[in-house]
């Protein structure tokens, strides 16, 4: 099992309230992602980063944001929940050495907003 | 960016038997990976082959990549209930090997 965490697990919450979603590794990689998913869909990539202070939008727009200002740690933010938000986000983090283009995912984070 | 397209879309197997899916894509790739995903939780690493490997083994796994057909599969030998998952290929994605696409994935059932 990779170590990387994320928290919470599952969060229900009510329109407009701020929110974010915690995610960490600890096995020093450099690059982080976080992918949205409805239930049997594919994966879609919402943001990357590929070190500190880097951070891009990936190919699904999304009015989150997210922050990279220690390697281990990658946190979204959402400013103001709305139920079109509601989905499963999953983080991950890759190895920048060589060709080992693998990642690793965390858990997983289930929201819902009513 | 481009995206698999996994084959089938579900499957339902008996335990014992063999499970095998496929992920066709369009444009060349480098590498290609695939991925587990049990029940809504994150996803696991299985296996990545590159481009100039045919066929690679991973334990019960064998993953082939025919780049002329632009098509993969992955074969599941002897299944058993808890190979019971979302199979998911993945392909780089805007140029980089560190950026990937996932396809709908596989469903597959193993049946005790």
């Amino acid at each position: 099992e990779a170590d990387i965490y994320q928290t919470p697990r599952y969060l229900v919450i009510g329109t407009g309230k701020k929110i974010t979603l915690e995610c960490s590794q600890t096995m020093g990689h450099d690059k982080m992602y976080w992918y949205q998913q409805d239930p049997g869909m594919e994966l879609h990539l919402i943001h990357y980063s590929y070190g500190v202070n880097s951070t891009e939008k990936g190919d699904l727009s999304s009015e989150s944001t997210v922050s990279r200002i220690r390697t281990e740690h990658f946190p979204l933010t959402l400013e103001s929940a709305r139920p079109s938000h509601t989905s499963q986000y999953l983080c991950a983090s890759s190895d920048v050495k060589g060709t080992r283009y693998e990642q690793y995912f965390g858990p997983g984070t289930r929201l819902t907003v009513t | 960016s481009q995206q698999g397209e996994e084959d089938p879309q579900a499957l339902s197997i008996q335990e014992g038997e063999n499970a095998t899916m496929n992920c066709s894509y369009k444009t060349s790739i480098n590498n290609l990976q695939w991925y587990r995903q049990n029940s809504g939780r994150g996803l696991v690493h299985l296996i990545l082959i590159r481009s100039n490997e045919r066929e690679k083994h991973s334990g019960r796994l064998r993953v082939t990549l025919d780049t002329s057909k632009k098509s993969s599969s992955l074969l599941i030998t002897a299944s058993r209930a808890a190979d019971t998952a979302s199979y998911f290929c993945a392909l780089p994605s805007g140029g980089s090997n560190y950026k990937l696409t996932f396809g709908k994935g596989t469903l597959l059932t193993v049946n005790p």
